[in-house]
């Protein structure tokens, strides 16, 4: 069946250092969606990718949708403590045409 | 705007046992969908109810039924509680059931059978 696979599956940097997590489908995507959960909490959506190549910035935070619409990154430039957290793709797809998650990047910031 | 509610926060069960959770919808979503997410993994898809219908289910088996209400709200029923069982389940609920509709989470519910 679809898998959507996310590296690193964790990641500790010092703040103010950037940060980036990968996404990959086993199929193309018609699009990816990217959650947050902070420690003890609940996924949180993001953002949503559509198109091909499309690139969508959130304050310090890049989100990219390669051409192939297959693959997916997360860039975090000057990570906060706030940034915090379990990063989640999620892909439109499977047999059931539902959302399927990645296993998440868990990033941590040391201050 | 009320966000999605879900109760109880905890529960702890034994294995064998049955048990039922619940959901609240935020305020103008049709589409409830239920997931399990374990220590350290990603939400795994459990199953989808729009207009009181299941639109879909995830590898799961037949001991996982759901219910939705007229008033969009949804219940999660697990029978013959096993050990791995042991998970957060969460309910999101969205504007609609397509591909186009972010799921809004609920805190879940913090399931251990022991």
């Amino acid at each position: 069946g679809q898998q959507v696979m996310q590296i690193p599956q964790y990641q500790h940097v010092q703040e103010g250092e950037d940060f980036t997590t990968y996404c990959n489908s086993s199929t193309t995507l018609s699009n990816i969606q990217w959650y947050k959960q902070r420690p003890g909490g609940h996924p949180v959506f993001l953002i949503q990718l559509v198109k091909s190549g499309e690139v969508k910035k959130q304050k310090r935070l890049t989100f990219q949708f390669g051409e192939a619409k297959k693959n997916s990154s997360l860039h975090i430039t000057a990570t906060q403590t706030t940034d915090v957290g379990t990063y989640f793709c999620a892909g439109w797809g499977g047999s059931q045409g539902n959302l399927i998650f990645g296993k998440g990047t868990k990033l941590s910031v040391k201050p | 705007e009320t966000g999605v509610t879900q109760s109880p926060t905890h529960l702890i069960k034994t294995r064998g046992q049955q048990v039922t959770l619940r959901c609240s919808s935020q305020s103008g979503h049709n589409t409830v969908s239920w997931y399990q997410q374990a220590l350290g993994q990603g939400p795994q898809f459990i199953f989808q109810y729009y207009r009181e219908e299941e639109n879909g289910r995830g590898n799961f088996p037949p001991r996982f039924s759901g219910l939705q209400f007229p008033n969009y709200s949804s219940e999660l029923n697990v029978n013959a509680l096993e050990l791995d069982d042991s998970a957060l389940y969460l309910c999101a609920s969205s504007a609609g059931q397509g591909r186009n509709s972010p799921l809004h989470f609920g805190n879940g519910t913090r399931l251990t059978v022991t």
